[in-house]
């Protein structure tokens, strides 16, 4: 039962590093999403697909990049680490019929970028 | 772009006590979703709201959807420190099934 998997859990990066936060989900969903959570809020999405091949930009996209080249990947790159993306990084995916997806969260990805 | 605004942003209680959460837009949503978020781990989904006026019911969380579709409540009965989390709510309004969240309700209930 894995569901959504993300790798690394923790992460430290200096500032001007670049890392890929990897997204592996084994539902045969064809949704995915990137969400960034600062402490206390709620989620902001970065970047979406709707199936292999095909992303697009969410709310907060700038200093991210993502990729869609099978059903179950969806890694989220960041170029350039800086400060501001601080945060703790969700993947998701989804299933259903639109406008009610049944949405599943990996278990977070912390980063701090010094 | 659609905003959800949720309020009270913290809230402590002791164990017994009912509250409610809001969840208010000026935009009108296709369904919208609770969901619980524990310390250290992702958004667990409670339950969708589809229908205007649509009430739903878990155990003691009672869920309304507004009846134009662009506000909705969270109402706990008698509750429990283990109801002790983040809430979110978050609404679909659009193309690929994308979630807008508000900025969630801290709820701490005490013994």
């Amino acid at each position: 039962n894995a569901g959504v998997t993300q790798t690394p859990k923790f992460r430290i990066l200096k500032i001007g590093q670049s890392m890929t936060l990897q997204c592996t989900q084994d539902m045969n969903h064809n949704y995915m999403y990137w969400y960034r959570q600062d402490p206390g809020m709620g989620l902001k999405l970065i970047y979406y697909s709707v199936g292999a091949g095909i992303t697009d930009k969410g709310e907060v996209p700038n200093g991210y990049n993502v990729s869609r080249s099978t059903t179950e990947d969806f890694p989220l790159r960041l170029e350039l680490a800086a400060p501001s993306q601080t945060s703790v990084y969700f993947c998701a995916s989804a299933q259903g019929r639109q406008g009610r997806p049944t949405i599943y969260f990996g278990e977070g990805s912390w980063l701090t970028v010094v | 772009t659609q905003l959800l605004e949720q309020s009270p942003q913290f809230l402590s209680i002791q164990e017994g006590e009912n509250l409610t959460v809001y969840c208010n837009s000026s935009s009108v949503f296709s369904s919208l979703q609770w969901y619980r978020q524990e310390p250290g781990e992702g958004p667990v989904l409670l339950v969708t709201v589809v229908t205007g006026g649509e009430v739903k019911k878990l155990k003691r969380l009672t869920f309304q959807f507004g009846d134009a579709r662009k506000d909705s409540s969270l109402h706990i009965t008698a509750a429990q420190p283990g109801d002790t989390g983040l809430y979110l709510c978050a609404g679909d309004g659009g193309a690929g099934n994308m979630l807008t969240f508000g900025g969630g309700t801290r709820l701490m209930v005490k013994p």
